[in-house]
């Protein structure tokens, strides 16, 4: 199986701050990598595919980028409605996995 | 716009069986490709199957072959996810969800529904 590390675990930032999560992938995978958000007592949400295309609808502040095995999701300037979880998603083979998820929170 | 309605929370006792539905409104199940992801305080997300578009039927992660069945009802739109043979290990929250166009390669998870929680306990 692919495995998927994120880091940090947790991140604390302010408001307007740039935060960036890094996510390694244990063998390359291209570009088949999507980003989440997920919220507490909520489904994920779909932000990033294809490493960098935003899916529609979300603000144009969150940036994906990476290729192989190595990818970063950033946030321009976090927004209140920006804190939770993050997890990246490896699509390349099967089993599709997913990185332990990055919790962002209020610093 | 697809929306995903699933079934309440379970309590199940270990070695029973839990089955999970998945209702979609806004669309046609056969027209997606629906998958079930669970989610747990110890493993996070894990993929555990879906339909498999190329081949017509369902398709299973490793770790739970023999012991999972996907089936969809498309008379009613509603998908199911049976699991057998639980252990305190498959306490989660298990979501359904639809990936957006497998025979292309973009198998990532566009739509999900609101979870169910399933709790295995004595």
């Amino acid at each position: 199986d692919i495995q998927m590390t994120q880091s940090p675990s947790t991140l604390s930032a302010s408001i307007g701050d740039r935060v960036t999560i890094t996510c390694r992938a244990s063998q390359s995978i291209g570009d088949w990598l999507a980003w989440y958000q997920q919220k507490p007592g909520t489904a994920p949400k779909l932000l990033v595919y294809k490493s960098s295309v935003l899916e529609s609808g979300v603000p144009s502040r969150f940036r994906g980028s990476g290729s192989g095995t190595e990818f970063t999701l950033t946030i321009l300037s976090l927004q209140p409605d920006d804190f939770g979880t993050y997890y990246c998603q490896q699509y390349e083979g099967y089993p599709w996995t997913f990185g332990q998820g990055t919790k962002v929170e209020v610093k | 716009q697809v929306q995903m309605i699933q079934s309440g929370p379970e309590v199940k006792k270990p070695g029973a069986s839990v089955k999970v539905s998945c209702k979609v409104s806004g669309g046609t199940l056969s027209d997606l490709s629906m998958n079930w992801v669970r989610q747990s305080p110890g493993k996070g997300l894990e993929w555990m199957g879906g339909f498999d578009p190329e081949n017509g039927g369902s398709f299973y992660a490793q770790k739970f072959r023999g012991r999972i069945t996907m089936t969809e009802d498309t008379s009613t739109d509603t998908a199911y996810m049976e699991l057998r043979s639980l252990s305190s290990d498959d306490t989660a929250t298990y979501f359904c969800s639809t990936v957006r166009a497998p025979l292309r390669g973009d198998s990532y998870f566009d739509n999900w529904g609101q979870g169910t929680l399933v709790t295995v306990s004595s």
